[in-house]
């Protein structure tokens, strides 16, 4: 079963403009941890955040933030004020303490598009 | 700089040939993976191994196999390569002790295209 959905395959967005990527996740775990990762055309995968379960308190880095809502078992992100660098893909992941040997398990990921 | 290293960005290889990826990390991580990238499925794991010699397989692992002899090098191994097997293959690697925390370092990828 898929744990981590992405449902919104690709956005388009104007520079300037916000743009919200949607994650959602499924764990029967009380620990875990979700990430976001950015995939640049160049084909490597930069590590961007990491939240822990214990730890809903929303976070801002830069023009990105990010929104950890246990209740509805999502981890949306924000990129604020989009520029033509912030097209990649971008995936959620997630990680469950319990005998996974820190295996991550990715979504299907989103498209970003920033046009100038 | 830590970097997780592939040895080839792009590969061309025919039907029925035995395939060879490499991956080699220096920041002595114990765990490293081996993930293959096809779109709308996002990253699959094949295989990963927590130490040399050991092994586990992942979500995927038909068709492949891995090798680990030493700690920093992980090879992924396409016994017969399969036209089913074009992809792009990333290999990451992460420290054992409070991994789950750190995430993973990943390398650029190969890109590979059985024809």
């Amino acid at each position: 079963a898929q744990k981590v959905t992405q449902a919104q395959t690709e956005i388009s967005v104007v520079e300037k403009e916000d743009v919200t990527l949607d994650c959602v996740y499924e764990t029967r775990d009380t620990t875990y941890y979700l990430f976001w990762y950015k995939q640049p055309p160049s084909g490597e995968l930069v590590f961007l955040i990491r939240r822990n379960s214990f730890d809903e308190q929303n976070e801002i880095s830069g023009r990105y933030s990010w929104n950890f809502q246990k209740s509805t078992s999502s981890f949306n992100f924000t990129i604020t004020a989009s520029q033509v660098v912030d097209s990649a893909v971008y995936f959620c992941a997630l990680s469950e303490a319990s005998g996974s040997w820190g295996k991550l398990q990715f979504g299907a990921g989103t498209q970003v598009v920033v046009t100038p | 700089d830590v970097k997780v290293t592939q040895s080839s960005r792009y590969l061309v290889k025919r039907t029925g040939e035995k395939v060879f990826l490499e991956c080699v990390q220096d920041m002595d991580h114990e765990n490293m993976f081996w993930y293959r990238q096809d779109p709308g499925l996002g990253l699959r794991l094949i295989y990963f191994s927590y130490d040399v010699k050991m092994k586990e397989k992942g979500d995927i692992p038909e068709g492949y196999s891995v090798s680990r002899e030493k700690k920093e090098r992980f090879s992924l191994i396409l016994e017969s390569a399969s036209t089913n097997q074009t992809s792009m293959y990333l290999c990451a690697s992460s420290p054992l002790s409070g991994s789950a925390n750190y995430g993973y370092t990943f390398g650029s990828g190969t890109r590979l295209t059985v024809v």
